[in-house]
């Protein structure tokens, strides 16, 4: 099993839906998550992090629910410019970061 | 240019033959990761330094990888006998001090291996 799961995708969707991707991760202990967004042919950038309390930037929503371990990111008011792979990492407790293999979103006019 | 930079960007050698790659943190950053990203997937922990110690190596690296960070600045990512399974997107990021956990990411060095 993948230290970090996510489903592949890809999710087509037409611009102003609402879309919510989710990341299953396997080491109970580990203490940061992050959802990076990574364009085609590009670098990953820092999205937002996750906390248990939930964190909000704008349109994205991000969550963490640790008795499940499971990590959601929702996409309210999708536009043109959201189409990317967004990557889901996990801090460890030691200095190694996981990244999942990626969500690819292609939105639509 | 005050980001994280990367050299060469792109190298197509020979198989069994050696390569190495540089990578130029953001000045005041003292954590340095290298990663490997193959299409479809996502970056793929190799290897972090914080200043000049390398404090962790993934286990899935071969003897045939090895990284530098000589004084705490630039860092480099040696492969030896290079295989085309080598073949990937080889990327550096660094991250500030303690409490601050963004990555921020180079343009990555893309190798094929022929």
């Amino acid at each position: 099993r993948k230290e970090v799961e996510q489903d592949p995708g890809p999710f087509n969707v037409p611009e102003g839906a609402t879309v919510a991707f989710n990341c299953t991760y396997s080491n109970s202990a580990s203490q940061s998550f992050f959802w990076y967004r990574q364009d085609c042919r590009k670098e990953p950038k820092l999205l937002m992090s996750v906390y248990s309390s939930g964190n909000e930037d704008g349109r994205f929503t991000a969550q963490l629910n640790r008795a499940s371990q499971y990590i959601s990111l929702l996409i309210r008011d999708s536009k043109l410019s959201d189409s990317a792979t967004y990557l889901c990492v996990e801090h460890t407790g030691g200095f190694k970061t996981i990244f999942g293999a990626g969500t690819r979103l292609f939105v639509k006019a | 240019d005050t980001g994280v930079s990367q050299n060469p960007r792109h190298k197509i050698t020979k198989r069994g033959q050696n390569v190495t790659f540089r990578c130029d943190p953001i000045s005041e950053h003292n954590r340095l990761y290298w990663y490997r990203q193959t299409l479809g997937q996502g970056p793929e922990f190799l290897t972090y330094f914080q200043n000049e110690a390398q404090l962790e190596k993934s286990r899935l690296l071969s003897d045939r990888f090895s990284a530098e960070r000589p004084k705490g600045s630039f860092s480099t990512l040696e492969i030896q006998r290079t295989e085309q399974g080598d073949s990937a997107m080889y990327l550096c990021a660094s991250r500030g001090g303690a409490g601050t956990n963004e990555q921020f990411f180079g343009p990555g060095t893309r190798l094929t291996v022929l």
